[in-house]
């Protein structure tokens, strides 16, 4: 069946470092692939997504690329800042709706 | 995207009682969807409210512990049903719109059953 598997946090840096949080799925077909982000206290929000092979989703600095042959859907941002201390939701969807999740990675960002 | 309001945002629930959340979105979408978040945890997928008919339920969950109504395109609501410490999570309403492939979230629903 599908699958994410996401690096395990706490993942620890300091302002405008930058930042990679690893995702690779498992699926049959092209699934869309999704990050969320959850910050404290809140509902969880779409960061970005990319929905084929080669697409690049970015939001807010954030940058993510669907790559087929490698089966993932990496995170990055070049300079990271304190308000981006969140846990990240690696997701994929097939070809129902369900959205499968990773686990979560938590980034805390410290000035 | 659609803005999807829920309430109660949060709850403290005595053991045994049952809670129904409600989710409202401002706007018709195709699906509705409920997950649980477990303290700590990621997000699995309860049931898929279907409007005028039964939820689809995901294995593990059954509709005598969680009943799900949607009597319409924007409106659903969860129970959660005789609760007890366990349910304690956060429970999120979410949607696709139309054709789109994207899934939105509710600011969830945090119970804490003590």
């Amino acid at each position: 069946g599908n699958s994410v598997t996401q690096m395990e946090g706490p993942v620890t840096l300091s302002e405008e470092a930058f930042l990679t949080i690893n995702c690779t799925y498992t699926a049959t077909g092209y699934p869309s692939l999704f990050w969320y982000v959850q910050y404290p206290g809140e509902g969880l929000q779409l960061l970005l997504k990319a929905t084929k092979a080669d697409d690049k989703g970015s939001n807010k600095g954030f940058e993510a690329t669907y790559r087929k042959e490698t089966t993932s859907f990496h995170l990055e941002k070049g300079s990271v800042q304190v308000s981006d201390s969140a846990v990240y939701f690696c997701a994929l969807r097939g070809v129902t709706d369900k959205l499968i999740f990773g686990t979560g990675t938590r980034l805390q960002v410290f000035p | 995207s659609a803005v999807i309001s829920q309430k109660p945002s949060r709850d403290i629930c005595q053991r045994g009682t049952s809670l129904t959340i409600q989710c409202q979105v401002d706007s018709q979408v195709t699906m509705m969807f409920w997950y649980r978040q477990q303290p700590g945890q990621s997000l699995t997928l309860i049931a898929t409210a279907n409007q005028g008919s039964e939820a689809t339920y995901e294995s593990g969950f059954v509709i005598d512990k969680f009943p799900i109504s949607r009597p319409n395109l924007t409106f659903s609501t969860l129970t959660v049903s005789n609760m007890s410490p366990e349910d304690s999570s956060i429970y999120l309403c979410s949607v696709r719109q139309g054709g789109g492939n994207t899934i939105y979230f509710g600011e969830g629903s945090w119970l804490t059953v003590v």
